[in-house]
């Protein structure tokens, strides 16, 4: 059974780090690329980027690039989402969630993590 | 950029009816929409992808359908369970990032 399992809410003040993390089991995590996605009541769904556990190749959506870190650590079978200096517009619910391929280009998201509340605020 | 636009925002429906769930894309996106459901405090499940394949387990009440920038989740007779939020996917560009703000379907 393919599962992915996320790090506990956080609650954190604005200029604080945080690392939050998936760890996945029930498949073989190198084999398929991992998301985080983002959600607010604001602004619903929203891709942070994606990670090649193979080869820890990372694509970020341009809101996000530069702001947070994505890594994995193929020895636990787990992904990461990093803020060296949080702010309170991050707060959110983050889900990672697994890519199922259907060509070379045309990926959806087929198995989702419980999702990490993550609350900044001073 | 791909814009996936979802109405309405807010459905009302009584239980044992059906539901119509329609989103549009931007621009031609083939056949590669997804549509997930989604209760409180809960992660999204994938219903379909393909725009009309149904996933593992997905009950024959939910249906996909369309292509190109038309789609639709149709739900027949609505269970206690239906009673969700719905969003709709498109991943035809890498990666997938254009998700439709979401349909409520909530008890009439």
């Amino acid at each position: 059974e393919v599962q992915l399992l996320q790090s506990g809410a956080e609650m954190k003040e604005p200029g604080h780090s945080l690392k939050i993390s998936c760890e996945v089991s029930g498949y073989s995590f190198a084999v398929y690329w991992l998301a985080w996605v983002r959600q607010t009541p604001g602004t619903g769904l929203e891709l942070v980027g994606v990670i090649n556990p193979t080869d820890s190749t990372v694509i970020y959506s341009p809101s996000f690039q530069g702001h947070v870190t994505m890594s994995v650590a193929k020895s636990v079978d787990t992904a990461y989402l990093q803020w060296t200096s949080l702010r309170t517009s991050d707060s959110g619910t983050y889900f990672c969630a697994r890519l199922w391929p259907t060509s070379i280009d045309s990926y959806y998201f087929d198995f989702w993590g419980q999702g990490t509340l993550v609350t900044v605020s001073s | 950029e791909v814009v996936m636009t979802q109405s309405p925002d807010t459905l009302s429906v009584s239980p044992g009816e059906g539901a119509t769930l329609s989103c549009r894309a931007s621009q031609n996106v083939r056949s590669n929409v997804a549509w997930y459901q989604q209760k409180p405090g809960q992660a999204p499940r994938l219903l379909i992808y393909g725009a009309s394949v149904r996933a593992t387990n997905v009950p024959v009440r939910f249906r996909g359908s369309g292509s190109g920038t038309e789609f639709t989740l149709a739900i027949t007779s609505l269970q206690p369970a239906d009673f969700a939020v719905y969003f709709c996917l498109q991943y035809n560009t890498w990666p997938p990032r254009a998700f439709g703000q979401g349909t409520k379907v909530e008890v009439k």
